[in-house]
């Protein structure tokens, strides 16, 4: 079946750097990628919305400046976390809709990301 | 904008009976789907089962079956004969329909974790 592949899947970074996450549908394109983050514990928070070809829609309350996003391909939508901070920290997961349609969907496995 | 509500924060069940998890929502869209996820451990999103809207016969997968009441915005997931690798936190989710920016977008509930215990 469809897959989608994110990466990498434990990221630790000192505070102030970036980071960079992959999120790259397999087998199929995905014009549409998703991002969502989960604090421990608790449920997944839509960040985002990766468009390929134009730009990400942000939800309310996410910095854009923060959190870039990149859909360079029909493949690959990148979630850049950039000065990271420690409340930054959190598991980061993508999911990609197939062309038959948005009401099916695949998610990476997810990036747990440490900021020290 | 829709909220997503699961009451149950934790759920134990023994090997081979059966547990309900519940899960209310409000809307006021007429076109939507419901999912149930399952995040074991090792996190990732797995799906469980879905049901459009629109159907009035409830989806099963297996040991998994739903009662979808859409008057009362109810949609609670059951699962029979529950095995030890059902052990994960499950996630109720509404995604609404249509043709604008909104549709794809998961509201996930707050989710339950089912322990299945020996």
């Amino acid at each position: 079946g469809a897959v989608v592949s994110q990466h990498p899947s434990w990221v630790i970074c000192k505070s102030g750097t970036s980071v960079k996450i992959e999120c790259r549908s397999l087998d199929f394109q995905a014009t549409t990628m998703f991002w969502y983050r989960q604090f421990p514990k608790q449920s997944l928070m839509l960040m985002a919305t990766s468009n390929e070809g134009s730009k990400a829609t942000y939800e309310q309350g996410v910095e854009k400046d923060k959190f870039l996003i990149n859909h360079a391909s029909l493949t690959l939508s990148t979630l850049t976390v950039t000065s990271a901070h420690p409340e930054d920290s959190s598991f980061y997961i993508c999911s990609a809709p197939h062309r038959w349609g948005k009401n099916i969907q695949y998610f990476g496995a997810g990036t747990r990301l440490s900021v020290l | 904008a829709q909220t997503v509500t699961q009451s149950q924060p934790e759920m134990s069940v023994q090997e081979a009976e059966t547990v309900t998890l519940s899960c209310t929502y409000d809307t006021s869209e007429s076109n939507y789907y419901l999912f149930w996820y399952k995040q074991p451990p090792s996190r990732q999103m797995i799906l469980v089962i879905r049901q459009e809207a629109y159907k009035q016969q409830n989806a099963t997968e297996n040991r998994f079956s739903v009662n979808f009441q859409k008057a009362a915005k109810s949609f609670s997931l059951k699962i029979s004969d529950s095995q030890l690798g059902d052990t994960a936190m499950y996630f109720c989710a509404f995604m609404k329909h249509g043709s604008d920016d909104s549709w794809g977008k998961f509201q996930f509930g707050a989710g339950t974790q089912v322990v299945v215990t020996p």
